[in-house]
């Protein structure tokens, strides 16, 4: 299996516009994460899904933060409107029911300018 | 709500020698699971080695070992004769159990320990 794929790697982007980061889970993985991290505020948690059910969106910063998970094999997170604080790397990670371990893609660095 | 702490922010060892990275969290489940991560400078999230909280034994990967201490709270990694690729970021992170009634509720990660290798 190639692991969790994540796109684009490197986003820059000017702010007010619309940013969608993309990701495909390990097939066979029925949970699906979405997390941030940022110097100030290291790792955190913005959401999941289970079978593609979002589960827990608290973690979701503002009302700009969306993200869906249309089947299986892809989910995105879009900020519409993007805003300098923003700027963060997004990491995508899958894992299954009984195995305990998360694998994570190798993240999108965004950048809001 | 748990939280993992890091108290480390960097730590420095000589390459072939031992070093130790402390990790301290707060829980009232009994039910969980710990882990580190190791994050290079390429940025991916590797998993270093895992700790079912119901297990008494430490888990070892090669190299690395935890020191589990549940009545403390206590979870560090023991990296033995580190190398130079052991350079990076280190994650304590703690995850719910299946029995928690949370078992996939996302990990709560530390602020990160980071690792320098001296040659």
């Amino acid at each position: 299996d190639a692991g969790v794929i994540q796109s684009p790697r490197h986003e820059v982007t000017e702010m007010g516009q619309e940013v969608t980061l993309r990701c495909k889970p390990i097939s066979g993985h029925d949970y699906l994460f979405w997390y941030r991290q940022t110097m100030m505020r290291g790792l955190e948690l913005l959401i999941y899904f289970n079978n593609n059910v979002p589960i827990d969106d608290s973690g979701m910063p503002e009302d700009r933060f969306s993200a869906k998970m249309p089947n299986a094999s892809f989910s995105t997170l879009k900020i519409q409107p993007s805003e300098p604080r923003d700027s963060a790397v997004y990491f995508c990670a899958s894992h299954w029911r009984k195995n305990t371990e998360a694998f994570f893609g190798q993240g999108t660095r965004l950048t809001v300018v | 709500a748990q939280t993992v702490t890091q108290s480390q922010p960097e730590m420095s060892v000589q390459e072939a020698e031992t070093v130790t990275l402390s990790c301290t969290y707060d829980t009232s489940e009994s039910d969980y699971y710990l882990f580190w991560y190791k994050q290079p400078p390429s940025r991916q999230m590797i998993l270093v080695i895992r700790q079912e909280a119901y297990k008494q034994q430490n888990a070892t990967e090669n190299r690395f070992s935890v020191n589990f201490q549940k009545a403390a709270k206590s979870f560090s990694l023991k990296i033995s004769d580190s190398q130079l690729g052991d350079a990076a970021m280190y994650f304590c992170a703690y995850r719910s159990g299946v029995y928690s009634g949370g078992g996939a509720d996302g990990l709560t990660f530390g602020k990160g320990t980071h690792l320098i290798i001296q040659p």
